[in-house]
């Protein structure tokens, strides 16, 4: 298996909601990313996980909760998100420092 | 600081051969990558360079690293109209696993 999926593919939420997008890859990759990427715009990291632990954070709103429950599940929570957080939302993974595998993404639209 | 800069549109010829510009500002990147991403898609990892290379050939694409001026260049040979898409560039600052995206160039193929 040498893919990274995301689920779910399209995602609509309202301010007030709780919601989960999951990321999950099963090529014995330790390192894994959460990326935002705006219409017209290139990615922007958002959080990085080695060997499960939280080890970038690129000063992200709190709205925003990332969680590794193993080494090939990412998760990232979803609360009280504003409409200017409607993006599509990338995971990747990565063996060592290079080569960074991505997902389909998460288009997530904010009403 | 870093920075990626990319010309953001480029039109050719099906058949002919593309050539796509980056300049990046941190000469302490160990890799440097170029990622291609169709409309509606997450991004697909085409190749990348160790900075210690000057060139590097894979089937159609060539990738040519100036360190000195600190520029990269992606060129695919016989541009067919799959190749259609939006091409980042992106380096790796203080070799960390933190990728830094260009703007992204805007490929169109025409007949």
């Amino acid at each position: 298996d040498t893919e990274v999926t995301q689920t779910p593919k399209h995602l609509v939420m309202g301010m007030t909601n709780k919601k989960s997008l999951k990321c999950e890859q099963h090529m014995g990759h330790r390192a894994m990313y959460w990326y935002k990427q705006k219409a017209k715009k290139p990615p922007e990291l958002m959080f990085v996980y080695s060997y499960e632990k939280l080890s970038i954070n690129e000063s992200v709103p709190s709205r925003f909760s990332p969680e590794c429950p193993n080494s090939s599940l990412l998760n990232l929570h979803l609360h009280a998100l504003q409409p200017e957080d409607s993006a599509l939302y990338l995971c990747a993974s990565s063996d060592r420092d290079n080569e960074q595998f991505f997902g389909p993404g998460t288009r997530l639209t904010v009403l | 600081g870093e920075d990626v800069e990319q010309s953001l549109f480029l039109s050719v010829r099906e058949g002919d051969s593309s050539v796509i510009n980056c300049t990046y500002t941190d000469s302490s990147s160990t890799y440097l990558y170029w990622y291609k991403q169709e409309p509606g898609a997450g991004l697909q990892l085409l190749t990348y360079i160790f900075s210690n290379m000057d060139m590097k050939q894979d089937q159609r694409l060539t990738v040519l690293l100036n360190k000195k001026d600190k520029h990269l260049s992606l060129r695919i040979a016989d541009t067919q109209t799959g190749d259609s898409a939006i091409y980042f560039c992106a380096e790796t600052p203080g070799g960390y696993n933190k990728l830094i995206f260009g703007a992204g160039t805007r490929l169109a193929v025409h007949p």
